[in-house]
């Protein structure tokens, strides 16, 4: 069993559609959560951190934690064209030897028609 | 703020050759930064982590001797894939954190075919 497990997709959706992107993860040890979005041939670009349980909002963007189901959660309102890419949920664990360390989902396609 | 630039963003080369890769942050000063390979419609696999001025630790199953990784300052690393081979054909990302978060700022990547 992988240590992060993201459903792979791909998912399409229309265009002013919420998306809602998942992740789930066996270690309770990591204790910081991200979001990275990645175009085509591109380096993964940072869309949202959180640290422990709860909601953070960032525009059109809202990141979920909820450590004690181990699952995280990205939701995308009024999706546009340009959301268009493979979205990475990563986590990482503080303490120990994986200091620094990020353990990646296996993305998610995601694509927004007009 | 906290970008991170590669260079080359695209290289191919011949069987046999050494090919050297730059990771640069350029507005900050990366204590730590990281290297990962990703194959097409996968996931990143990191190889390596490096610190500036000492050793890269090499992930499991990452040839050392292969995979050369130079940080001789806060803001570059270098990547050298020695005697490259068709099978090290890939898209090479760097990642760096600014001291004291676990945030990696990663950088646009590079794409190497071996011929």
């Amino acid at each position: 069993q992988k240590e992060v497990e993201q459903d792979p997709g791909p998912l399409s959706v229309p265009e002013g559609a919420i998306v809602s992107l998942n992740c789930t993860y066996s270690n309770s040890a990591f204790q910081y959560f991200m979001w990275y979005r990645q175009y085509s041939r591109k380096g993964p670009e940072l869309l949202m951190y959180t640290y422990s349980s709860g909601n953070k909002e960032d525009g059109r963007f809202t990141a979920q934690v909820d450590k004690s189901s181990k699952y995280i959660s990205l939701f995308i309102r009024d999706s546009q064209p340009s959301d268009s890419a493979t979205y990475l949920c990563a986590m990482s664990n503080p303490g120990g030897t994986s200091y620094g360390k990020l353990t990646f989902g296996q993305g998610t396609i995601l694509t927004v028609h007009p | 703020g906290a970008v991170v630039s590669q260079h080359p963003s695209w290289v191919i080369c011949k069987s046999g050759t050494s090919v050297k890769i730059e990771c640069r942050s350029l507005d900050f000063q990366a204590t730590t930064m990281f290297w990962y390979r990703q194959f097409p419609k996968q996931s990143l696999m990191l190889m390596a982590t490096s610190n500036e001025g000492s050793k890269a630790t090499y992930e499991q199953g990452v040839e050392k001797d292969k995979f050369l990784i130079n940080h001789a300052s806060l803001t570059l690393s270098t990547l050298t894939v020695t005697s490259a081979h068709p099978e090290d054909s890939s898209f090479y990302i760097c990642s760096a954190t600014v001291g004291g978060t676990d945030t990696q700022y990663f950088g646009p990547g590079t794409r190497l075919t071996v011929l």
